[in-house]
């Protein structure tokens, strides 16, 4: 079992919906929560993290973690064909600021 | 002004070579990284040092050996390189370890033939 998983995708929406990504994760000691935009060829950026359970909003992303679960999703509203990317999940479990990253969900917003 | 460079951005070179990869950081954080991403888009963390002190070590291949001369570098050199090298190097950097200042460097696109 891979320590962070997420849908491979691609993952396909039309401009104006309501992306969701979803990732999960194994280890209950994991205690931070990251989503990173890759556009391609680029460097990873991080748009979103969260740390406690419950949703954290900024502009149109939500990110919401359900620790219960092991569960982090990512939804994008309005999505805009600039969107389209590879969306990274990573946890970290406090150990010097390692992040383990799962394989990324490729999203295409249609215009 | 560039917060993480990388030098090279690309890299072609024949297996069995050694090669070296730069990295440097002008945020004044403490802590550097080296991850690598292969052809699936997985990005995996190799090493990190943190006040130049190595803090981070995968079970990576010890042909591979960062170098941290002071804070604000990080270098990788690679002995003898094989095909399964080939990937893109993200160096990384953040302050006091806290993952959610981290910032990644261009990366390095390392083709061996």
């Amino acid at each position: 079992q891979k320590e962070v998983e997420q849908n491979s995708g691609p993952l396909s929406v039309p401009e104006g919906a309501i992306a969701s990504l979803n990732c999960t994760y194994s280890d209950r000691g994991s205690q931070s929560f990251f989503w990173y935009r890759q556009y391609s060829g680029k460097s990873p950026e991080l748009i979103m993290f969260i740390y406690s359970n419950g949703d954290k909003e900024d502009g149109r992303f939500t990110a919401q973690l359900n620790k219960a679960s092991q569960y982090v999703s990512l939804l994008i509203r309005d999505s805009q064909p600039s969107d389209s990317a590879t969306y990274l999940c990573a946890v970290n479990r406090n150990q010097g600021g390692k992040l383990i990253f799962g394989q990324g969900t490729e999203l295409s917003v249609k215009p | 002004d560039t917060a993480v460079s990388q030098t090279p951005k690309y890299l072609v070179t024949q297996m069995g070579n050694d090669k070296s990869i730069k990295c440097e950081q002008n945020l004044g954080h403490d802590t550097m990284y080296w991850y690598k991403q292969d052809s699936k888009k997985f990005l995996k963390i190799m090493f990190s040092y943190n006040n130049k002190e190595l803090i981070i070590n995968e079970t990576v291949p010890n042909r591979f050996s960062p170098k941290s001369p002071d804070k604000a570098h990080l270098n990788l050199h690679i002995n003898s390189l094989e095909l399964g090298d080939s990937a893109v190097y993200f160096c990384a950097s953040s302050q006091d370890r806290r993952p959610e200042t981290q910032y990644f460097g261009p990366g390095t696109r390392l083709l061996v033939l």
